[in-house]
């Protein structure tokens, strides 16, 4: 059974600095892996998604990278703001699954300081 | 391009009602997923529809139910609410099999008293 974990569940960090949020899944055979967004009590806003084949994606601030033999993820968010501060979901869709069917970690909740 | 809707925003209903929630899929999407998400807590795959057919279902009763209609906008049905139910639903849409990233609507919350 996928099960993934996104270490750690809370992070606050000052303004500008540069920050990891971390998701591991158990099994490897996914067909891809997504990074979300989450504001307080709204819906999910898909930042990054990363096929199999892929080691990275990009897109402004922030970088994610996939090690499908690790059984790992990370987001890279550089020069943190305030604005940043929202929960981080990682979800993975397995290779086998028809339905499409999204896995996702806890989230990390992320605060920015001024 | 008209994003991922849902309505009703909030909703609280009461033991043993039935309730029905509400999305229409972003333009051009042809897939429906509803997502459930508890307080604190990854949202919970429900079920999927592609093409107006089921295509999936997570570990969830029978009670939940959905359907999609032609213009591939969708609904989700609970019968018999227990207060478990309380949480957020998310619906999410994607264009399959071109992309399978998928873009979810606001939420609705429900509240079962």
């Amino acid at each position: 059974k996928q099960e993934v974990t996104q270490i750690p569940a809370a992070l606050s960090v000052p303004e500008g600095e540069n920050l990891v949020l971390n998701c591991s899944f158990t099994d490897s055979a996914i067909y891809n892996l997504q990074w979300f967004r989450q504001d307080p009590g709204k819906g999910l806003t898909s930042l990054l998604l990363i096929q199999s084949s892929q080691r990275e994606q990009t897109s402004g601030r922030l970088n994610a990278s996939l090690d499908k033999s690790s059984g790992r993820s990370t987001l890279y968010i550089a020069a943190s703001q305030p604005g940043d501060s929202a929960t981080y979901l990682c979800a993975v869709r397995l290779l086998y699954n028809q339905g499409g069917k999204l896995i996702f970690g806890q989230g990390t909740e992320l605060s920015v300081k001024p | 391009e008209t994003g991922v809707t849902q309505s009703p925003t909030h909703l609280i209903k009461t033991r043993g009602q039935q309730v029905t929630l509400r999305c229409s899929s972003q333009s051009g999407h042809n897939t429906v997923s509803w997502y459930q998400q508890a307080l604190g807590q990854g949202p919970q795959f429900i079920f999927q529809y592609y093409r107006e057919e089921e295509n999936g279902r997570g570990n969830f009763p029978p009670r939940f139910s959905g359907l999609q209609f032609p213009n591939y906008s969708s609904e989700l049905n609970v019968n018999a609410l227990e207060l478990d139910d309380s949480a957020l639903y998310l619906c999410a849409s994607s264009l399959w099999p071109s992309t399978d990233e998928q873009f979810f609507g606001p939420g609705t919350r429900l509240t079962v008293l």
